[in-house]
């Protein structure tokens, strides 16, 4: 089946700093990549839409200027997390459409925690 | 606006034993039904979706579900289930025919006892 890569799987930083994460689709196109942020024992809670070659679309109460995403190509997207808080520490997940035939893969997900 | 409810939190059941989880959603038509699981530290894995047709969904891993528009549910169940189970479950809907993104359930943490 179609996977979906994210990396790095685990990151720390300090407070202050930012912190790019990368989620890539492996052996398909997706003009549509969607970011999701998961908190301890929750579902997840989508961030943000992103688009290949135009720029992502956010959820209400998402800060587009600390969490900034670039898609690039037909198979990256990146989250940017800036100037990262403690309280940014969460597990992050993206989630790819193929263009194929519409179907959503996830990557394994991303845990940040800002020291 | 679409919604998903899963109204058990946490379910224990010993190994061997059947299960079944609950998902009701709220949707003006029928929508696409997903249930996924993650295990800890992972991402989302699809176990089964349903969009049109017959209305018993088989999956992976021996799971199936199915939908009834009466009741607006979407229960996933196992006949049998394995240590390797365990972990945490989410229905998701999604509107037909379009790109936009699904709207996830709280989740079922699943403990498998032996």
């Amino acid at each position: 089946g179609a996977v979906v890569s994210q990396h790095p799987s685990r990151v720390i930083c300090k407070s202050g700093t930012s912190v790019k994460i990368e989620c890539r689709s492996l052996d398909f196109q997706a003009t549509t990549m969607f970011w999701y942020r998961q908190f301890p024992k929750q579902s997840l809670m989508l961030m943000a839409t992103s688009n290949e070659g135009s720029k992502a679309t956010y959820e209400q109460g998402v800060e587009k200027d600390k969490f900034l995403i670039n898609h690039a190509s037909l198979t990256l997207s990146t989250l940017t997390v800036t100037s990262a808080h403690p309280e940014d520490s969460s597990f992050y997940i993206c989630s790819a459409r193929d263009l194929g035939d519409g179907e959503l893969f996830f990557g394994e997900g991303s845990r940040l925690t800002v020291l | 606006a679409q919604s998903v409810t899963q109204p058990d939190i946490h379910i224990t059941v010993s190994e061997g034993a059947s299960l079944e989880l609950r998902c009701n959603y709220s949707y003006g038509a029928t929508p696409y039904l997903f249930w996924y699981v993650q295990s800890p530290g992972q991402g989302l894995q699809l176990l089964l979706k349903y969009f049109s047709g017959d209305t018993l969904v088989q999956g992976i891993k021996g799971f199936e579900a199915e939908f009834k528009r009466s009741q607006s549910s979407f229960n996933l169940r196992k006949p049998s289930v394995h240590w390797s189970d365990a972990a945490e479950y989410f229905c998701a809907v999604g509107p037909p025919g379009s790109a936009r993104q699904l709207t996830f359930g709280s989740g079922t943490q699943l403990t498998v006892l032996p």
